[in-house]
């Protein structure tokens, strides 16, 4: 059974458009992170929060944006989708020092 | 270099091997180490965590060698279902996860 949900779980979406990929989990962790990952390719993080109204950007540029208003909550926004930005998108939750749990992902195509 | 570094495979064993991954880490300040899973477009999922001792669960025994900056996860008569990318993971400094690129398995019957 999920702790930590992704909706939509595939988006197909026109040049242009904003999206925003939610992530939410019910475990408590303060700690949240969004990964991207091209097919048969290794995970990049992108962004990641420490608790409420901390955010952080990953190792890998990214043009979204993400927001920590609540504890449970973390979704990344893209204000002008690009076919660039095709690919699936996962969100993890952890607590210090354990390991991560991740979310089913989001399956982004913009086309 | 890469903070966290595994051979990527691929790895085609019959049903039934013996295979072993290996994976170096370059932070010696790092505490915290496991193997995860990831099916072919699926999320990566906790295989098991690794110890300073080593650990066993069942078919798998992952090893730590701290001194040589260095894990292994071993893998004992191989099934299909192994079939899988398997992660070696690392905490930073700041107790963040650093990932590695991952080792494909292929068991074939």
């Amino acid at each position: 059974e999920a702790d930590i949900y992704q909706t939509p779980r595939y988006l197909v979406i026109g040049t242009g458009k904003k999206i925003t990929l939610e992530c939410s989990q019910t475990m408590g962790h303060d700690k949240m992170y969004w990964y991207q990952q091209d097919p048969g390719m290794e995970l990049h993080l992108i962004h990641y929060s420490y608790g409420v109204n901390s955010t952080e950007k990953g190792d890998l540029s990214s043009e979204s944006t993400v927001s920590r208003i609540r504890t449970e909550h973390f979704p990344l926004t893209l204000e002008s989708a690009r076919p660039s930005h095709t690919s699936q998108y996962l969100c993890a939750s952890s607590e210090w020092g354990y390991g991560y749990t991740f979310g089913s992902g989001t399956r982004l195509t913009v086309v | 270099r890469k903070e966290v570094e595994q051979d990527p495979g691929p790895f085609n064993v019959p049903e039934g091997a013996t295979v072993a991954f290996n994976c170096t880490y370059s932070n010696s300040a790092s505490q915290s180490f496991f193997w995860y899973r990831q099916d072919c477009r699926k999320e990566p999922k906790l295989l098991m965590s690794v110890y300073s001792s080593g650990n066993e669960d069942g078919r798998f025994t992952a090893q730590l060698n701290r001194a040589s900056q260095y894990i292994s996860l071993l893998i004992r008569d191989s099934k299909l279902s192994d079939s899988a990318t398997y992660l070696c993971v690392v905490n930073a400094n700041n107790n963040d996860m650093r990932f590695g690129a991952g080792t494909r398995l292929t068991v074939k019957p």
